[in-house]
């Protein structure tokens, strides 16, 4: 059974850079599709953006000028970057497995990310 | 975008009886369509995909229908685990999009 686990920063000040990264155990990240989706507090889930191992990425639009996605098959890891980021970045941030039609059947816990100086 | 809009807000139900959530598109995405299910502090599960078809070890009382811009999740018969909020998810165009939830919650 897969099973994801995302890490990094809790904490980022606005005007900086938010890295994740999700550890994959149980699959390998050569197969199937992996995203990162985001819910802010109370608030419904939001795509950021999915990539494949070969490297092939899509982004939300409304996000696409900050994220850069990348993966690591030899650490079997995936990773976020978001730039620039203000508080309404904030949010619990999940890794996800997709299975290529972005329907999500795997889901990592998610963190907790709070942009605040 | 495809706007995804959840109805109601929130659905107050005695246990054991059924329950009826809305998803309506802002524009068809065929039967490109899937449910997830979040209890508090917990990631979503993935429900319902294709519109009716159920994920691996999701118990048959959930069933979802519909296509084109109007969808449905039914809960046959309500237990204490599925109370939680709901969510539908189009995956008809890019990007995938969710609604806003329905909470389900003991009346």
């Amino acid at each position: 059974q897969v099973q994801l686990q995302e890490s990094g920063p809790g904490l980022v000040k606005p005007s900086e850079t938010l890295s994740l990264t999700c550890t994959v155990s149980g699959d390998s990240i050569s197969y199937y599709y992996w995203s990162w989706i985001r819910q802010p507090a109370g608030k419904g889930l939001e795509w950021i953006g999915r990539i494949y191992v070969s490297g092939s990425t899509n982004y939300n639009p409304s996000l696409k000028s900050r994220v850069t996605m990348s993966l690591d098959t030899s650490r079997n890891q995936f990773s976020l970057k978001l730039r620039s980021v203000t508080a309404a970045d904030t949010a619990v941030y999940y890794c996800a497995r997709e299975n290529g039609d972005y329907v999500v059947d795997s889901w990592g816990q998610g963190t907790l990310v709070t942009v605040s100086s | 975008e495809t706007v995804m809009t959840q109805s109601p807000a929130t659905l107050s139900v005695s246990p054991g009886e059924r329950a009826t959530l809305s998803c309506r598109a802002s524009q068809s995405v065929s039967s490109k369509l899937a449910w997830y299910q979040q209890r508090p502090g917990q990631a979503p599960r993935l429900l319902i995909y294709g519109a009716s078809t159920r994920a691996t070890g999701i118990p048959a009382r959930f069933s979802g229908s519909g296509s084109g811009t109007e969808f449905t999740l039914t809960i046959s018969s309500l237990q204490s685990e599925d109370f939680a909020i709901y969510y539908c998810q189009q995956y008809n165009d890019w990007p995938p999009t969710f609604g806003g939830g329905t909470k389900v919650e003991i009346k």
